[in-house]
């Protein structure tokens, strides 16, 4: 089976940069990916790694390290609105299978 | 575009009542569809996924049951609710071949009491 270690809590201050990290364990992995969830919503889709190195999207960038078994999600220029939850999934067997992690809680201050 | 929709928002059932959740996908052709299960605060427990028609597959034993009778339509469906239960349900979908990446419906939030 697989399984995700995700710290449960991060705070931060506005304008700030913060990294909220995942370790992993799994067989026949294939990649990384991270979900943002505001409060009562839905997850939404924010990266994907299948290869070692870092992955950039404006303000968000996610890193992965393979022989690790680690990645990261950086945010920088934090603001108001990144306040959600974080969560992690990998993929593995030969179906890819999303198994997520238990997420972490982003909290931003003024 | 694509768009996916789930109903209903919220549900308050009794103990021992049946459960019948629906999913539909638009704007795509044979997706993945699965069905997640969140409890307070915790992460997203994965319930069932199908691949294709009438293809479902369960990863955890419970009293709950799915299915796909359209390309499309994903039913999560219980015939006798448990307290424990209840939790925000979600639907999701991907492209077939694409599974890093799903996108999910609104949810549900049921309450069994």
């Amino acid at each position: 089976g697989q399984s995700l270690e995700q710290p449960s809590e991060v705070t931060a201050v506005e304008g700030a940069i913060v990294q909220m990290n995942c370790t992993y364990q799994t067989s026949g992995f294939y990649g990384l990916s991270w979900y943002q969830q505001h409060d009562g919503g839905a997850p939404t889709f924010l990266s994907y790694n299948a290869l070692d190195g870092l992955e950039e999207t404006g303000r968000f960038s996610s890193f992965l390290s393979r022989s690790d078994s680690y990645g990261y999600l950086l945010l920088q220029e934090l603001q108001m609105k990144d306040s959600a939850s974080y969560f992690c999934a990998v993929g593995s067997g030969g179906s890819y299978i999303p198994t997520f992690g238990r997420g972490t809680s982003l909290i931003v201050h003024p | 575009s694509q768009t996916i929709h789930q109903w209903p928002a919220t549900l308050v059932q009794p103990v021992g009542s049946p459960l019948s959740l629906e999913c539909t996908v638009e704007g795509t052709s044979n997706p993945n569809l699965y069905w997640y299960r969140q409890a307070a605060g915790r992460g997203l427990q994965l319930l069932f996924y199908s691949v294709g028609i009438g293809q479902i597959s369960s990863e955890v034993p419970q009293n709950l049951s799915a299915s796909r009778p359209q390309d499309r339509q994903f039913i999560l469906s219980s015939k006798k609710l448990l307290l424990s239960d209840s939790g925000f349900y979600l639907c999701a979908w991907s492209m077939n071949g694409g599974n890093e990446k799903l996108f999910f419906g609104s949810g549900t939030q049921l309450s069994v009491l």
